[in-house]
């Protein structure tokens, strides 16, 4: 059964960059597509972006210029980082795995970022 | 602003059967496949139904979905009181070469 973790600070000071990592275990990290995902308090889903095994990314346009997603393929993780980080940041992020043109089919049970205003 | 537009909320008594509807365009629901989610409170997303109306093992059969053209739907016959949630519809988007998400459309049980 594939199981994704996110891992990283739960608080992170305002212009400062949020890092957070996701570790898959129990499948093979190719083929896919490495997904990011947040939740701000009380509001729906986002996509962030995605890596795919070979290091190709895609992002969000919102995000564009703040977001850096990478895979590290010999330690099945893959990992997000959003600099100038504001209050707006504040959202529990998930990480997930997507299939190309189909579904997110397995999610981590996503990790609470707090930026404080 | 979400890519996919979700009514903001649903109800009905238990028992009855409820229809939530997500609307696109050519870029992602007129070509590519949808997706529905469940959220229960506190909870990740998980899969309710897959590729328009397949569902995943352990999914009720009062889930149904379907698709025609840029829009799709999500039905809830027989709604239950565990049914309470919020439900996102989600589809692959040629245009952000990313995934979509409607804005996501909260059940409540009357």
């Amino acid at each position: 059964q594939v199981q994704l973790q996110e891992s990283g600070p739960g608080l992170v000071k305002p212009s400062e960059t949020l890092s957070l990592t996701c570790t898959v275990s129990g499948g093979s990290i190719s083929s896919f597509y490495w997904s990011w995902i947040r939740q701000p308090p009380g509001k729906g889903l986002e996509w962030i972006g995605h890596v795919y095994y070979s290091a190709n990314t895609f992002y969000n346009p919102s995000l564009k210029s703040r977001v850096t997603i990478s895979v590290d393929t010999s330690k099945s993780v893959f990992s997000l980082k959003v600099n100038s980080v504001t209050a707006a940041d504040t959202a529990v992020y998930y990480c997930a795995r997507g299939v190309y043109g189909d579904r997110l089919d397995y999610w981590g049970q996503g990790t609470l970022v707090t930026v404080p205003s | 602003q979400s890519v996919l537009t979700q009514p903001p909320s649903a109800s009905g008594t238990p028992g009855q059967r409820v229809t939530i509807s997500c609307s696109g365009s050519n870029s992602n629901i007129g070509t590519h496949t949808v997706n529905w989610y469940q959220q229960l409170p506190g909870a990740a997303p998980k899969v309710l139904i897959y590729s328009n109306n397949h569902r995943p093992s352990g999914v009720p059969d009062r889930f149904s979905g379907s698709k025609s053209g840029t829009s799709a739907s999500l039905v809830i016959s027989r709604l239950q009181s565990e049914d309470e949630a919020d439900y996102y519809c989600v589809g692959w988007d040629d245009s952000l070469n990313g995934w979509a998400f409607g804005g996501g459309t909260k059940v409540s049980i009357l």
